[in-house]
């Protein structure tokens, strides 16, 4: 079964710093991974996606993250921190069964400061 | 592009009783799945819906079910409530049934088990 594990359950930053968020995944077949953000009281929004490209993607908001097969790791990061960045960040990962399935972090709260 | 919505946004409901809570899909998308997220978790997988049959289903009893229609709307009933079944229910949809198609999520419907 695949699991991701994201370490740090909140991470702050001040504003204009640089922002790394963790996730590790455990996978018995190449996987798909993913990174949502959620912002208070709504649903997630797709920040960007792995799906076997490039290892390096670009999201949306200025947020990249770097796949590294030998460290199973899909980190996320953004070079300059803006407080509207302040959210619940969840990465997940898929591609184990024959249908649709995310199986997600417990989620990394950042918290932004002026 | 009408986005994912979902009915009601908040619930209260009494430990045994039934509940229905209702999904529309974003245009052109024909997946729908259903995720509950539990205060201060990640969501976790409930089963998918393509074409109208469930293809797939997370670790959730019998008594969580669902219905996907024509129009690919989509319900998620759940029977005999129990307090644990607190927790904010996510309905994604996405327009393709593949393990690399990134999911587009509603809001949410905040249940409450009292």
């Amino acid at each position: 079964a695949q699991s991701v594990t994201q370490l740090g359950s909140h991470v702050s930053v001040s504003e204009g710093a640089l922002v790394l968020l963790r996730c590790n995944y455990s996978s018995s077949v190449p996987p798909y991974l993913f990174w949502y953000v959620q912002y208070p009281n709504q649903g997630l929004q797709l920040l960007l996606k792995y799906t076997s490209a490039a290892t390096l993607v670009k999201g949306i908001n200025g947020f990249e993250a770097e796949f590294k097969k030998s460290e199973t790791s899909f980190h996320l990061t953004k070079p300059s921190a803006h407080m509207r960045d302040a959210a619940e960040y969840f990465c997940a990962v898929s591609g184990d069964t024959g249908f649709q399935k995310l199986v997600f972090g417990t989620g990394t709260r950042l918290l932004v400061s002026p | 592009e009408t986005g994912v919505t979902q009915s009601p946004t908040h619930l209260i409901k009494t430990r045994g009783q039934q509940v229905t809570l209702r999904c529309s899909s974003q245009s052109g998308h024909n997946t729908v799945s259903w995720y509950q997220q539990a205060l201060g978790q990640g969501p976790q997988f409930i089963f998918q819906y393509y074409r109208e049959e469930e293809n797939g289903r997370g670790n959730f009893p019998p008594r969580f079910s669902g219905l996907q229609f024509p129009n690919y709307s989509s319900e998620l009933n759940v029977n005999a409530l129990e307090l644990d079944d607190s927790a904010l229910y996510l309905c994604a949809s996405s327009p393709q049934d593949r393990n690399n198609s990134p999911l587009h999520f509603g809001n949410g419907t905040r249940l409450t088990v009292t």
